[in-house]
């Protein structure tokens, strides 16, 4: 297992149009994070699973946001008409039931919205 | 929203000396974090205390919570360029998340 894998690593759009991330996480882990993080801040939280199930929401996440992850494993992350206020770095981390160890992040993925 | 702030904001060092972050948070806590994060990277986890525990050490890392004044503290001793980075400590309150604050920027001169 080489840890929390994220792709792609930097993406560019259009405003106005969607794009999606993927999340692959520590395969024993149960719980999965997606994180938004904006330059010279620390990460905002948006949305959890538990399995594949999805507990809790951010009001960050907004209706274009929208999270998935099937049969617990990866997970994706898609943005739908996309806004330059979209503009950050996208951390996906996993984490056992108790958390004890703390969370495992990926590199991250950097959207660009021009 | 962010739970914890940390102080001061940046910190520049020699290498050689210790450096001293400070973090303070508003509710009640499960545990306290540390996390550190190199330019344009993810997150990597440093050190857990939890929130009957008072002082807990990690090879050059020392952290202290002191939950009567909700307040932590992270000193890494005998710093090296290596440590130039930026470090959050983050909150678990009993929830299912965790809330970072707005992280310290240490640079180590050598």
């Amino acid at each position: 297992d080489t840890g929390v894998s994220q792709d792609p690593r930097h993406k560019i759009t259009k405003r106005g149009q969607n794009v999606t991330f993927r999340c692959d996480p520590i395969s024993e882990h149960n719980r999965l994070y997606w994180y938004r993080q904006t330059l010279g801040q620390g990460p905002e939280f948006l949305t959890y699973f538990q399995n594949e199930a999805q507990l809790e929401k951010s009001r960050l996440l907004s209706d274009r946001f929208s999270a998935e992850r099937p049969k617990g494993s990866f997970s994706t992350l898609e943005i739908q008409r996309t806004e330059q206020g979209d503009s950050a770095m996208y951390l996906c981390a996993s984490s056992d039931n108790s958390g004890g160890d703390g969370y495992t992040f990926g590199s991250g993925t950097r959207l660009t919205v021009v | 929203s962010q739970q914890g702030e940390e102080d001061p904001q940046a910190l520049s060092i020699q290498e050689g000396e210790n450096a001293t972050m400070n973090c303070s948070y508003k509710t009640s806590i499960n545990n306290l974090q540390w996390y550190r994060q190199n330019s344009g990277r993810g997150l990597v986890h440093l050190i857990l205390i939890r929130s009957n525990e008072r002082e807990k050490h990690s090879g050059r890392l020392r952290v202290t919570l002191d939950t009567s004044k909700k307040s932590s503290s992270l000193l890494i001793t005998a710093s090296r360029a290596a440590d130039t980075a930026s470090y959050f400590c983050a909150t678990d309150e009993y929830g299912n998340k965790l809330v970072f604050g707005a992280g310290t920027i240490l640079r180590v001169k050598s």
